[in-house]
């Protein structure tokens, strides 16, 4: 157990939904980030937070792309107008150096 | 940027010791992790090098050479569930995020 849950845990949108994760570290973590894996890659870096500031953000995360963590615990990741190349699986992180990943939200856009 | 290459499938005999390299380029190296992915779930944290050298930890080591661009996870006394993906990954210099290969496939057979 990495201390990290998220949810939910499958979706499946049609093409045009907005569709929103929910990332939540059990204990207190300062670090929070967002990856996206595709079938038969590794993860790709999304976002990263310290804290409740969003301090790195990739290049891929276009505009239909925004994350939050309002209170620095909890955090989410919207999509809007959800295409069929969203699909992937959506893992949330937290540590210091090596990374503890949740067990991911898998989106599926029809 | 960074760019990582690691093969994409290996296969191995159970009780035997198989060994994954991984080569990089990158600028501001900053450390590297061994991660192990069952299909289906999120990564597990391996291993983490920054320095030049070995880290043995129980049936795993990894290896890193810094002036090479290289680093390799030897994994001893294989496991039938040590069947799974292994991904390289790079941290750089005054980022949070970390880059990961494609994964090598393993493949530990009877």
């Amino acid at each position: 157990d990495t201390g990290v849950s998220q949810d939910p845990r499958h979706k499946i949108t049609k093409r045009g939904q907005n569709v929103t994760f929910r990332c939540d570290p059990i204990s207190e973590h300062n670090r929070l980030y967002w990856y996206r894996q595709t079938l038969g890659q590794g993860p790709e870096f999304l976002t990263y937070f310290q804290n409740e500031a969003q301090l790195e953000k990739s290049r891929l995360l276009s505009d239909r792309f925004s994350a939050e963590r309002p209170k620095g615990s909890f955090s989410t990741l919207e999509i809007q107008r959800t295409e069929q190349g969203d699909s992937a699986m959506y893992l949330c992180a937290t540590g210091v150096n090596e990374q503890f990943f949740g067990p991911g939200t898998r989106l599926t856009v029809l | 940027g960074q760019n990582i290459d690691q093969p994409t499938e290996m296969t191995a005999t159970e009780g035997a010791i198989v060994q994954i390299n991984c080569t990089y380029q990158t600028s501001g190296f900053n450390g590297l992790f061994w991660y192990q992915q069952h299909a289906g779930e999120a990564p597990t944290f391996l291993s983490y090098n920054v320095l030049d050298g070995l880290e043995e930890k129980g049936r795993f080591s990894s290896f890193l050479s810094r002036s090479k661009g290289y680093s390799y996870l030897l994994l001893k006394e294989l496991q039938m569930k040590d069947s799974a993906s292994y991904l390289c990954a790079v941290k750089v210099v005054g980022y949070q995020k970390v880059t990961f290969g494609i994964g090598t496939k393993l493949q530990v057979i009877p």
